[in-house]
Protein backbone atom coordinates (compact mmCIF):
# COMPACT_ATOMS: atom_id res chain seq x y z
CA UNK A 1 0.00 0.00 0.00
CA UNK A 2 1.40 3.52 -0.81
CA UNK A 3 2.37 6.35 1.91
CA UNK A 4 1.27 9.50 2.58
CA UNK A 5 2.46 11.54 -0.30
CA UNK A 6 3.43 15.31 -0.08
CA UNK A 7 3.70 17.84 -3.61
CA UNK A 8 5.70 20.00 -4.19
CA UNK A 9 8.71 18.92 -1.63
CA UNK A 10 10.73 21.25 -2.26
CA UNK A 11 8.96 25.36 -2.63
CA UNK A 12 10.39 28.77 -2.55
CA UNK A 13 8.54 31.95 -2.48
CA UNK A 14 9.05 35.14 -1.26
CA UNK A 15 7.35 37.21 1.41
CA UNK A 16 4.00 38.21 0.80
CA UNK A 17 3.41 35.25 -1.85
CA UNK A 18 0.67 32.88 -0.79
CA UNK A 19 1.28 28.87 -1.44
CA UNK A 20 -0.97 25.46 -1.55
CA UNK A 21 0.57 22.46 -0.23
CA UNK A 22 -0.79 19.07 -1.43
CA UNK A 23 -1.37 15.57 0.82
CA UNK A 24 -2.83 12.29 -0.60
CA UNK A 25 -3.23 10.44 2.56
CA UNK A 26 -3.09 6.36 2.40
CA UNK A 27 -5.76 4.67 0.52
CA UNK A 28 -8.98 4.40 2.89
CA UNK A 29 -7.39 6.87 5.35
CA UNK A 30 -10.31 9.40 6.10
CA UNK A 31 -8.21 11.65 8.47
CA UNK A 32 -5.33 13.82 7.53
CA UNK A 33 -3.39 16.28 9.53
CA UNK A 34 -0.92 18.92 9.16
CA UNK A 35 2.05 19.95 11.20
CA UNK A 36 4.80 22.36 10.75
CA UNK A 37 8.09 21.61 12.09
CA UNK A 38 10.61 24.08 12.78
CA UNK A 39 14.44 24.04 14.07
CA UNK A 40 12.78 26.65 16.73
CA UNK A 41 9.08 25.60 17.80
CA UNK A 42 9.67 21.80 17.24
CA UNK A 43 6.21 20.16 15.32
CA UNK A 44 3.45 21.89 16.18
CA UNK A 45 -0.29 20.98 15.10
CA UNK A 46 -2.31 22.78 12.62
CA UNK A 47 -5.20 21.12 12.25
CA UNK A 48 -7.07 17.85 10.98
CA UNK A 49 -9.76 17.38 8.46
CA UNK A 50 -12.49 14.23 8.73
CA UNK A 51 -14.85 13.66 5.94
CA UNK A 52 -13.84 17.34 4.49
CA UNK A 53 -14.28 19.30 7.45
CA UNK A 54 -12.20 20.44 9.76
CA UNK A 55 -12.04 18.40 13.27
CA UNK A 56 -9.75 20.20 15.18
CA UNK A 57 -7.10 23.27 14.97
CA UNK A 58 -4.14 23.98 16.64
CA UNK A 59 -3.11 27.87 17.49
CA UNK A 60 -1.94 29.26 14.44
CA UNK A 61 -3.48 32.54 12.75
CA UNK A 62 -5.83 32.21 9.95
CA UNK A 63 -3.51 32.41 7.47
CA UNK A 64 -2.77 29.06 7.82
CA UNK A 65 -5.99 27.45 6.08
CA UNK A 66 -6.77 23.84 4.49
CA UNK A 67 -9.32 21.64 2.92
CA UNK A 68 -10.04 18.30 2.39
CA UNK A 69 -12.02 16.82 -1.34
CA UNK A 70 -14.13 13.76 -1.29
CA UNK A 71 -11.12 11.51 -1.86
CA UNK A 72 -9.26 12.46 1.20
CA UNK A 73 -7.32 14.02 -0.27
CA UNK A 74 -5.91 17.68 1.07
CA UNK A 75 -4.66 20.59 0.84
CA UNK A 76 -2.66 23.47 3.06
CA UNK A 77 -2.63 27.11 1.97
CA UNK A 78 -0.66 29.78 3.94
CA UNK A 79 -0.91 33.51 2.74
CA UNK A 80 0.61 36.11 3.01
CA UNK A 81 3.71 34.38 3.92
CA UNK A 82 6.31 35.76 6.29
CA UNK A 83 9.86 34.56 6.71
CA UNK A 84 9.04 32.71 10.11
CA UNK A 85 6.66 30.35 8.09
CA UNK A 86 10.31 28.85 6.45
CA UNK A 87 9.24 25.03 7.53
CA UNK A 88 9.14 21.43 6.91
CA UNK A 89 5.33 21.35 6.30
CA UNK A 90 4.72 17.60 7.35
CA UNK A 91 1.12 15.87 6.76
CA UNK A 92 -0.27 12.78 8.47
CA UNK A 93 -2.88 10.63 7.81
CA UNK A 94 -4.62 8.42 9.76
CA UNK A 95 -7.76 5.31 10.01
CA UNK A 96 -9.63 8.03 12.74
CA UNK A 97 -13.30 7.18 12.21
CA UNK A 98 -16.17 9.46 13.13
CA UNK A 99 -15.84 8.89 16.96
CA UNK A 100 -12.58 10.80 17.07
CA UNK A 101 -10.77 7.29 19.12
CA UNK A 102 -7.30 8.01 17.97
CA UNK A 103 -5.60 5.70 15.83
CA UNK A 104 -2.01 5.72 14.50
CA UNK A 105 -0.54 8.43 12.20
CA UNK A 106 1.36 7.93 9.63
CA UNK A 107 3.57 10.83 8.25
CA UNK A 108 4.66 11.81 4.84
CA UNK A 109 8.17 13.02 3.52
CA UNK A 110 7.38 16.63 4.37
CA UNK A 111 7.05 20.23 1.50
CA UNK A 112 10.17 22.43 3.05
CA UNK A 113 8.92 25.63 2.53
CA UNK A 114 11.77 28.40 2.27
CA UNK A 115 10.61 31.93 2.33
CA UNK A 116 12.36 34.81 0.88
CA UNK B 1 -3.61 23.20 27.64
CA UNK B 2 -1.14 20.06 27.05
CA UNK B 3 2.63 20.58 26.94
CA UNK B 4 5.54 17.35 26.15
CA UNK B 5 8.79 17.90 27.85
CA UNK B 6 12.10 15.85 26.69
CA UNK B 7 14.88 16.59 28.97
CA UNK B 8 17.85 16.12 26.93
CA UNK B 9 18.20 17.74 23.46
CA UNK B 10 21.11 15.98 22.48
CA UNK B 11 22.74 12.70 23.29
CA UNK B 12 25.59 11.27 22.39
CA UNK B 13 26.31 7.49 23.13
CA UNK B 14 28.66 4.81 21.67
CA UNK B 15 27.60 1.92 20.81
CA UNK B 16 26.39 -0.83 23.16
CA UNK B 17 25.93 1.75 25.20
CA UNK B 18 22.46 1.94 27.13
CA UNK B 19 19.70 4.71 26.10
CA UNK B 20 17.00 6.02 28.38
CA UNK B 21 15.28 9.54 27.01
CA UNK B 22 13.40 11.37 29.46
CA UNK B 23 9.40 12.29 28.23
CA UNK B 24 7.12 13.83 30.84
CA UNK B 25 3.79 15.61 30.04
CA UNK B 26 1.21 17.62 31.13
CA UNK B 27 -2.36 16.60 30.92
CA UNK B 28 -4.80 16.15 33.64
CA UNK B 29 -6.87 13.41 31.40
CA UNK B 30 -6.62 9.92 29.65
CA UNK B 31 -3.72 10.57 27.54
CA UNK B 32 -2.11 8.13 24.79
CA UNK B 33 1.55 8.56 24.29
CA UNK B 34 4.08 7.58 21.88
CA UNK B 35 7.31 7.54 20.75
CA UNK B 36 8.35 8.87 17.12
CA UNK B 37 11.40 8.61 15.22
CA UNK B 38 13.27 10.77 12.45
CA UNK B 39 16.26 8.98 10.87
CA UNK B 40 18.36 11.40 8.65
CA UNK B 41 16.39 11.94 5.28
CA UNK B 42 13.74 9.55 6.12
CA UNK B 43 9.97 10.27 7.28
CA UNK B 44 8.83 10.85 10.84
CA UNK B 45 7.61 6.90 11.94
CA UNK B 46 6.38 5.42 14.88
CA UNK B 47 8.62 3.61 17.51
CA UNK B 48 5.96 2.55 20.07
CA UNK B 49 2.73 3.33 21.49
CA UNK B 50 0.56 3.01 24.85
CA UNK B 51 -2.84 3.88 24.64
CA UNK B 52 -3.73 1.34 27.71
CA UNK B 53 -2.78 -1.90 29.83
CA UNK B 54 0.40 -3.05 30.76
CA UNK B 55 2.14 0.49 31.35
CA UNK B 56 5.68 -1.47 29.84
CA UNK B 57 5.16 -1.04 26.10
CA UNK B 58 7.77 -2.31 23.57
CA UNK B 59 8.30 -0.91 19.82
CA UNK B 60 10.19 -1.61 17.22
CA UNK B 61 14.28 -2.42 16.76
CA UNK B 62 13.81 -3.38 20.44
CA UNK B 63 12.85 0.02 22.07
CA UNK B 64 10.89 0.00 24.92
CA UNK B 65 8.98 2.87 27.22
CA UNK B 66 7.64 2.90 30.80
CA UNK B 67 4.33 4.61 31.24
CA UNK B 68 3.99 5.97 35.00
CA UNK B 69 0.80 7.57 35.53
CA UNK B 70 2.12 8.91 38.64
CA UNK B 71 4.88 10.92 37.30
CA UNK B 72 3.55 11.61 34.00
CA UNK B 73 6.09 10.19 32.67
CA UNK B 74 6.74 8.16 29.56
CA UNK B 75 10.52 7.25 29.07
CA UNK B 76 12.28 5.42 26.23
CA UNK B 77 14.70 2.91 26.65
CA UNK B 78 17.02 0.55 24.96
CA UNK B 79 19.84 -1.81 26.37
CA UNK B 80 22.03 -1.69 24.04
CA UNK B 81 22.04 0.97 21.01
CA UNK B 82 23.51 0.83 17.32
CA UNK B 83 25.28 2.94 15.32
CA UNK B 84 21.99 2.64 13.07
CA UNK B 85 19.96 4.34 15.93
CA UNK B 86 21.76 7.85 15.20
CA UNK B 87 18.55 9.80 14.74
CA UNK B 88 16.03 12.01 16.02
CA UNK B 89 13.26 10.90 19.01
CA UNK B 90 10.01 12.90 19.31
CA UNK B 91 7.49 12.23 22.46
CA UNK B 92 3.86 12.90 22.08
CA UNK B 93 0.66 13.10 23.31
CA UNK B 94 -2.61 12.57 22.62
CA UNK B 95 -5.25 14.30 24.41
CA UNK B 96 -8.18 15.60 22.53
CA UNK B 97 -7.32 14.39 19.25
CA UNK B 98 -4.52 16.12 18.44
CA UNK B 99 -0.83 14.95 18.60
CA UNK B 100 1.02 17.04 21.08
CA UNK B 101 5.01 17.12 20.20
CA UNK B 102 7.89 17.39 22.29
CA UNK B 103 10.90 19.28 21.37
CA UNK B 104 13.08 15.90 20.37
CA UNK B 105 16.32 14.74 21.12
CA UNK B 106 18.97 13.87 18.83
CA UNK B 107 20.89 10.43 19.20
CA UNK B 108 24.00 10.16 18.18
CA UNK B 109 25.43 7.18 18.05
CA UNK B 110 29.58 6.90 17.53
CA UNK B 111 30.71 3.51 16.40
Amino acid sequence: KAGVTQTPRYLIKTRGQQVTLSCSPISGHRSVSWYQQTPGQGLQFLFEYFSETQRNKGNFPGRFSGRQFSNSRSEMNVSTLELGDSALYLCASSLAGESSSYNEQFFGPGTRLTVL
Amino acid sequence: AQSVSQHNHHVILSEAASLELGCNYSYGGTVNLFWYVQYPGQHLQLLLKYFSGDPLVKGIKGFEAEFIKSKFSFNLRKPSVQWSDTAEYFCAVEGTGKLIFGQGTTLQVKP
